[in-house]
């Protein structure tokens, strides 16, 4: 146990609304991220973050913005969902020097 | 597009035998390589994981095989048993940021 939070852990929302997701650690690491996970491509790097107000892009970033206002909180916003946001995201953190991630368990997220 | 190829997608294997998937990458630059093991609605799980200064890593029954000079590396389960029926990502990141690369997954199903 990583002692990662996501919530919410399903959401079903509706194509042009806000949504927000949560990632919350107890741990106190540096280093956390969002990944999406889709059929065929694995999990993809959406935004990640290597401490309070600093973040940097991933490969799939369009769409999403993040923000992380205190170390234990990494929050992904999708401003205006799409139904191509469909997916599953995860967060993570990455536990001391070692370059070792561990994930949460998951948020499902459904964009009719 | 992807950083990491895997393959196979699927391979199904009985029970006791030996399952092998195998991961390709381009950036010289990755110098940390995990695989990872995920369970229906739970979060991927790090299972095993090398650098490039060895050629090859055991855990129990789960066996990393690193080829530098070709750029792949193989995860090889031996004594196959149906706990292991999941799905498995390979993934590859560089020293600075731990940002992973993951291979588009392998579900493996390990038949009675």
């Amino acid at each position: 146990d990583a002692g990662i939070t996501q919530s919410p852990r399903h959401k079903v929302t509706e194509t042009g609304t806000p949504v927000t997701l949560r990632c919350h650690q107890t741990e106190n690491h540096r280093y956390m991220y969002w990944y999406r996970q889709d059929p065929g491509h694995g999990l993809r790097l959406i935004h990640y973050s290597y401490g309070v107000k600093d973040t940097d892009k991933g490969e799939v970033s369009d769409g999403y913005s993040v923000s992380r206002s205190k170390t234990e909180d990494f929050l992904l916003t999708l401003e205006s969902a799409t139904s191509s946001q469909t997916s599953v995201y995860f967060c993570a953190i990455a536990r001391g020097d070692t370059g070792e991630l561990f994930f949460g368990e998951g948020s499902r997220l459904t964009v009719l | 597009q992807q950083q990491v190829k895997q393959s196979p997608q699927s391979l199904i294997v009985q029970k006791g035998g030996i399952s092998i998937i195998n991961c390709a990458y381009e950036n010289t630059a990755f110098d940390y390589f995990p695989w990872y093991q995920q369970f229906p609605g739970k979060g991927p799980a790090l299972l095993i994981a090398i650098r490039p200064d060895v050629s090859e890593k055991k855990e129990g029954r789960f066996t990393i095989s690193f080829n530098k000079s070709a750029k792949q590396f193989s995860l090889h389960i031996m004594d196959s048993q149906p706990g292991d029926s999941a799905t498995y990502f390979c993934a590859a990141s560089g020293r600075s940021d731990y940002k992973l690369s993951f291979g588009a997954g392998t579900t493996v199903t390990v038949r009675a």
